[in-house]
């Protein structure tokens, strides 16, 4: 069915570390994914996407990684800044012009001083 | 700035009352999303219009109901309001429609019924 789910809602990090947010997919079907950030009292942003014919993608201090195998992605911030301190959503979508995007619960990120 | 915009900001009403929510898309894009955003929830899709259009449907009930005018400015109507319709509920754009591009969302309405 149309599922996207977050392992951890809540993510601690040092400033200055590396953070790691996962994303688990059940649709097979999904063709391109979006990580997307949600700072407070906002909209959400675009930060990076990925089509399913690729496994990374590297943008300015992030990277998202794709496996299709156990339908997994993943978004690596490197170097986490306060101002990452968000919710980050995946989002998947499949190839159709029908098909929906459907948005994951969300994990909060902390980032500690 | 995403260039959509979301009016009103926030908005207070009591149950069986309906209300309109209004979004007008980025310049040049023809696609306009409604997601609602309950409190520590995800964001549900709704509804999406592409070029005036239905393009594809989410989990909207029937007591909401949307269109897109020829602006490409789209309203989102929520009648018969419950206290469960209590949420944010955001409007994206993007210019192509599903499936491709990055869709630029709004800053959202808060809707609070009581």
């Amino acid at each position: 069915g149309e599922s996207v789910g977050l392992h951890l809602p809540t993510l601690s990090v040092q400033e200055g570390d590396n953070s790691i947010i996962n994303c688990a997919y059940s649709n097979s079907a999904s063709d391109y994914f979006i990580w997307y950030k949600q700072e407070s009292g906002k909209g959400p942003q675009f930060i990076i996407d990925i089509r399913s014919n690729m496994d990374k993608r590297q943008g300015q201090r992030v990277t998202v990684l794709l496996n299709k195998t156990v339908k997994h992605l993943s978004l690596q911030i490197a170097a986490t800044q306060p101002g990452d301190s968000a919710v980050y959503f995946c989002a998947e979508t499949g190839r159709n012009r029908d098909d929906k995007i459907i948005f994951g619960k969300g994990t909060r990120l902390h980032i500690l001083p | 700035d995403s260039g959509v915009t979301q009016t009103p900001k926030h908005l207070i009403t009591a149950t069986g009352q309906r209300v309109t929510l209004r979004c007008s898309p980025r310049s040049g894009d023809l696609s306009v999303y409604w997601y609602q955003q309950s409190l520590d929830q995800g964001l549900q899709f709704l509804i999406q219009y592409y070029n005036g259009e239905e393009r594809a449907k989410g989990n909207i009930l029937e007591r909401f109901s949307a269109q897109q005018f020829p602006d490409l400015h789209s309203e989102l109507n929520l009648s018969s309001l419950e206290l469960g319709d209590s949420a944010l509920y955001f409007c994206a754009s993007s210019v192509q429609g599903l499936g491709t591009g990055e869709l630029f969302f709004g800053e959202g309405s808060r809707l609070t019924v009581l």
